[in-house]
């Protein structure tokens, strides 16, 4: 057990709809990093935040935001969904002190988009 | 831009055959390298890193060596094991970075 917490786990939802994933980063972690990870993609960095304030944008598409709450969890927020959304979609956090590099990757939320 | 390059899976072994996965980088300056493995229905967890040239990261019989002069970080193991099959994904922080890019990962299968 890494100590992050992802939910939903698994997500089927239709073309067109919205979705919120939500992030809970270890106890004392200021850092969350939202990664996409598909399979003709690998593993995508989407956006990084630190202590509530957004540090690093990725591949991420217009259609999806992001935010870190005062009381550092996160959501990941898709709309209009594609098909190609369809991906397992992982939050990490970091120690404070972000140049350690060591990420703690929750279990994932696996999106299926029909 | 920074990028990671990681041998195409997936590998197939015998169990306490060698290990070799090989990953190559590109980035500017001095980037820390890491090595993640994925269990099936797992999320990423880190096995082992290097922070600076000829560094050697090493862990549950794992090494990998950071050199610069190849832009190498190849992850080796002397005798696999069963519970060593999942994914393993190489990674790079470029020094002047906050975020953490993966290469495309690895799928490892030993077989007893």
């Amino acid at each position: 057990d890494s100590g992050v917490t992802q939910t939903p786990k698994h997500l089927i939802t239709a073309t067109g709809q919205r979705v919120t994933l939500r992030c809970s980063p270890r106890s004392g972690d200021l850092s969350v990093y939202w990664y996409q990870q598909s399979l003709d993609q690998g593993l995508q960095f989407l956006i990084h935040y630190y202590n509530g304030e957004e540090r690093a944008k990725g591949n991420i598409l217009e259609r999806f935001s992001a935010q870190q709450f005062p009381d550092l969890h996160s959501e990941l927020n898709l709309s209009s969904l594609e098909l190609g959304d369809s991906a397992l979609y992982f939050c990490a956090s970091s120690p404070r002190g972000e140049d350690t590099g060591e990420l703690f990757f929750g279990e994932g939320s696996r999106l299926t988009v029909l | 831009g920074n990028s990671v390059t990681q041998m195409e899976g997936p590998v197939t072994l015998s169990e306490e055959a060698f290990l070799t996965i090989n990953c190559t980088y590109t980035a500017t300056g001095y980037p820390s390298l890491f090595w993640y493995v994925q269990y099936p229905g797992e999320g990423l967890q880190l096995l082992l890193k290097a922070t600076k040239a000829d560094d050697k990261g090493s862990n549950k019989g794992f090494e990998a060596t950071y050199r610069k002069e190849t832009t190498s970080f190849h992850l080796e193991k002397g005798s696999v094991q069963v519970s060593d099959s999942a994914v393993y994904f190489c990674a790079l922080r470029a020094s002047s970075a906050s975020k953490i890019i993966f290469g495309s990962g690895t799928r490892l299968s030993i077989r007893p």
